[in-house]
Parts: structure tokens; C-alpha cells; sequence
């Protein structure tokens, strides 16, 4: 069967580095994405990994290997307003988005 | 990016009325919706794929006489909320896609139903 794991609340400190990791199986692959979603809010697009390796955009940053199933979003210099969940979603062979139960942060300060 | 609008924000109904919730895409054709519903502090779980001008694929254990969605033009896909019940009480996202080509998914702003 699909299926995507990542932890389901982390803690940090403002100013520091936070790693969220997602491991998936899923039926054919057409890339991993991660999405930030404040309560009460849609998702939004954070980025986007389909091949190997680390993406890096401002302070967030992704990385993806395809061998082991796993991906994971890096959080640097967190802020208070970081504080929000955090979705992992792979793309199957069908270019459907399947969908991991998301990571709560808390940014502490 | 693209930008894809939900209609209401949210709602306040009695129970057994219907609601209907709109999702635009705005700039671009979206050849695909997607409709979710979110439960608090519960991930996003996808109810029905619809594409322009056919019938909507439901996801098991999704009523689709209760849940009517309708995907007529390129741009707009609504979802009826028929005959609703406290239950039905949710967040309900949208999100849009152009081509089968295309990977990013673009999201509604969502839609918080109340059923009292």
C-alpha cells in the first residue's frame, strides 16, 4: 500500500535548526512535496524535490533520496512565526498526492 | 504562482440545508480539482478528483449523492454539501492542477463549515 510517516509534533527554540523527516511508499514516484499549513488555513507550496539531493530556498531547505524512501524539510534561523504544521506529500505514478498526517512544530522562544 | 480562490471562507448552516462551495482557478485552465477535507489536527484527506467535463472520481467511504461535485468549465469546480449534518462540520480545501504534465497542485484558500 501508499504510505507517507513523519513525526507527529517537534520542538525548537527560536533561532535554531529544526529537521521534519518523511519516509514514503508509494506506487511509481513523481516527486515529493512539502507544504506548510497554519491552523485554520490551506496549505501552502514550500517546495519541491524530484530528483536526489538538497534543494535550498532561504531558510528552508529539502532533501530527497529516491533509494531509501526519504525526505526531509531543514528549518534554519526559526522564527515564532515558523510555528505550523508540516505536510510531506509524494506523487504517485498517477500523479496523485499522497499524503502524510503532518508534523506540528512549536518554536519555543 | 498560480492562484486558485475559494468561495466562502467559511459558512454557517442548519442542519439538513445545503451548502455549495466554489473553487476558481484563476490564471490558468485547471484540468484537474481536488477536493479535501480536513478534520482538526488530522491531515488532508482527499475526497474526489474531478476532471473538466466528466464525472468525479469519489474516494471510498465518500458519499457521492451527499457530496455532489461539478466541474463544468476549466476554471470552476463546486462541491454541494447536501442535506447537511452536524458531522459534515469541517475544512474543506481545494486545490487545482493544469495538465497531467503538470506536478504542483495550487490550493484554495479553504472553507470552514459549520452545521448547526
Amino acid at each position: 500500500g501508499q504510505n507517507i510517516d513523519q513525526p507527529t509534533e517537534m520542538t525548537a527554540t527560536e533561532g535554531a535548526i529544526v529537521q521534519i523527516n518523511c519516509t514514503y511508499q508509494t506506487s511509481g514516484f513523481n516527486g515529493l512535496f512539502w507544504y506548510q499549513q497554519h491552523a485554520g488555513e490551506a496549505p501552502t507550496f514550500l517546495s519541491y524535490n524530484v530528483l536526489d539531493g538538497l534543494e535550498e530556498k532561504g531558510r528552508f531547505s529539502s532533501f530527497l533520496s529516491r533509494s531509501k524512501g526519504y525526505s526531509y524539510l531543514l528549518l534554519k534561523e526559526l522564527q515564532m512565526k515558523d510555528s505550523a504544521s508540516y505536510l510531506c506529500a509524494a506523487m504517485d505514478s498517477n500523479y496523485q498526492l499522497i499524503w502524510g498526517a503532518g508534523t506540528k512544530l512549536i518554536i519555543k522562544p | 504562482g498560480a492562484v486558485v480562490s475559494q468561495h466562502p471562507s467559511w459558512v454557517i448552516c442548519k442542519s439538513g440545508t445545503s451548502v455549495k462551495i466554489e473553487c476558481r482557478s484563476l490564471d490558468f485552465q485547471a484540468t484537474t480539482m481536488f477536493w479535501y477535507r480536513q478534520f482538526p489536527k488530522q491531515s488532508l484527506m482527499l475526497m474526489a478528483t474531478s476532471n473538466e467535463g466528466s464525472k468525479a472520481t469519489y474516494e471510498q467511504g465518500v458519499e457521492k449523492d451527499k457530496f455532489l461535485i461539478n466541474h463544468a468549465s476549466l476554471t470552476l469546480s463546486t462541491l454541494t454539501v447536501t442535506s447537511a449534518h452536524p458531522e459534515d462540520s469541517s475544512f474543506y480545501i481545494c486545490s487545482a492542477r493544469g495538465g497531467q504534465g503538470d506536478t504542483e497542485a495550487f490550493f484554495g484558500q479553504g472553507t470552514r463549515l459549520t452545521v448547526v
